[in-house]
C-alpha cells in the first residue's frame, strides 16, 4: 500500500524568505514521487518528480525538493518565496512494487506568502 | 500542444439527476484519469481508461461511471446525484502507461447540486 501525508494544512512565509512544504510518503518498494500546485479555480499543474539518480530535483518556478530515503520524506523547497507563489501545493506518490500506475496524493498544503 | 480541457467548466444540477462531463487530452496521451476533489476529502481517485479499457478504479459508487473513445476522449457520468456529489472534477492525461510520467490537469469542472 502507499500513502503520502503532507503534515501541514497551511505555511506561512514573508515574501524573500525561504519556503519549505513538507511531504512524507510510505510504500512497500521504491517510490516515484511528485509536487503539483493549483491556483484558484484551476487544475494542477506539475512542478518536478522524483524517480532516481540525485536526491536533489529541481523544478518549474525555482522550486526544488530533496528526497530522502531514510526520512521517506520529499520536501518541496524555494530559496525565496514570491507572492505569486501562494497557492495549494500536492505531493503524491506511486509504489513501484505495488502494480498500479495511479498515484495517491496527499491533502494539500496551503501556502501563504505575505508581502 | 493545446493542454487538457474540459466541459462544461460549470454545472448547476439538482438531486436525482444525472450529468455528464467530457475531457479532451493532450494529444498523443492515451492515459486519461478521473479525480474528485473537495475540501473535506482532497483528491480522489475515481478511474483510469488507457486505450479505451478502464485499468483502474477507486473507491466510488457504481454511480460514478466513465468511458473512453479511441481518440482518447474520456466521458464521464454520474447518475442519481447526490448532495455529496457537489466537488471539482479534475482528469488528467499522461503520455504513457509508464509509472513515471507526471500527469497534466485539465481546469476541472465545478459540479453543485443542489
Amino acid at each position: 500500500a502507499q500513502s503520502v501525508a503532507q503534515p501541514e494544512d497551511q505555511v506561512n512565509v514573508a515574501e524573500g524568505n525561504p519556503l519549505t512544504v513538507k511531504c512524507t510518503y510510505s510504500v512497500s518498494g521504491n517510490p516515484y514521487l511528485f509536487w503539483y500546485v493549483q491556483y484558484p479555480n484551476r487544475g494542477l499543474q506539475f512542478l518536478l518528480k522524483y524517480i532516481t539518480g540525485d536526491n536533489l530535483v529541481k523544478g518549474s518556478y525555482g522550486f526544488e525538493a530533496e528526497f530522502n530515503k531514510s526520512q521517506t520524506s520529499f520536501h518541496l523547497k524555494k530559496p525565496s518565496a514570491l507572492v505569486s507563489d501562494s497557492a495549494l501545493y500536492f505531493c503524491a506518490v506511486r509504489d513501484l512494487s505495488g502494480g498500479s500506475y495511479i498515484p495517491t496524493f496527499g491533502r494539500g498544503t496551503s501556502l501563504i506568502v505575505h508581502p | 500542444k493545446a493542454g487538457v480541457t474540459q466541459t462544461p467548466r460549470y454545472l448547476i444540477k439538482t438531486r436525482g439527476q444525472q450529468v455528464t462531463l467530457s475531457c479532451s487530452p493532450i494529444s498523443g496521451h492515451r492515459s486519461v484519469s478521473w479525480y474528485q476533489q473537495t475540501p473535506g476529502q482532497g483528491l480522489q481517485f475515481l478511474f483510469e481508461y488507457f486505450s479505451e479499457t478502464q485499468r483502474n478504479k477507486g473507491n466510488f459508487p457504481g454511480r460514478f461511471s466513465g468511458r473512453q473513445f479511441s481518440n482518447s476522449r474520456s466521458e464521464m457520468n454520474v447518475s442519481t446525484l447526490e448532495l455529496g456529489d457537489s466537488a471539482l472534477y479534475l482528469c488528467a492525461s499522461r503520455s504513457s502507461s509508464g509509472a513515471y510520467n507526471e500527469q497534466f490537469f485539465g481546469p476541472g469542472t465545478r459540479l453543485t447540486v443542489l
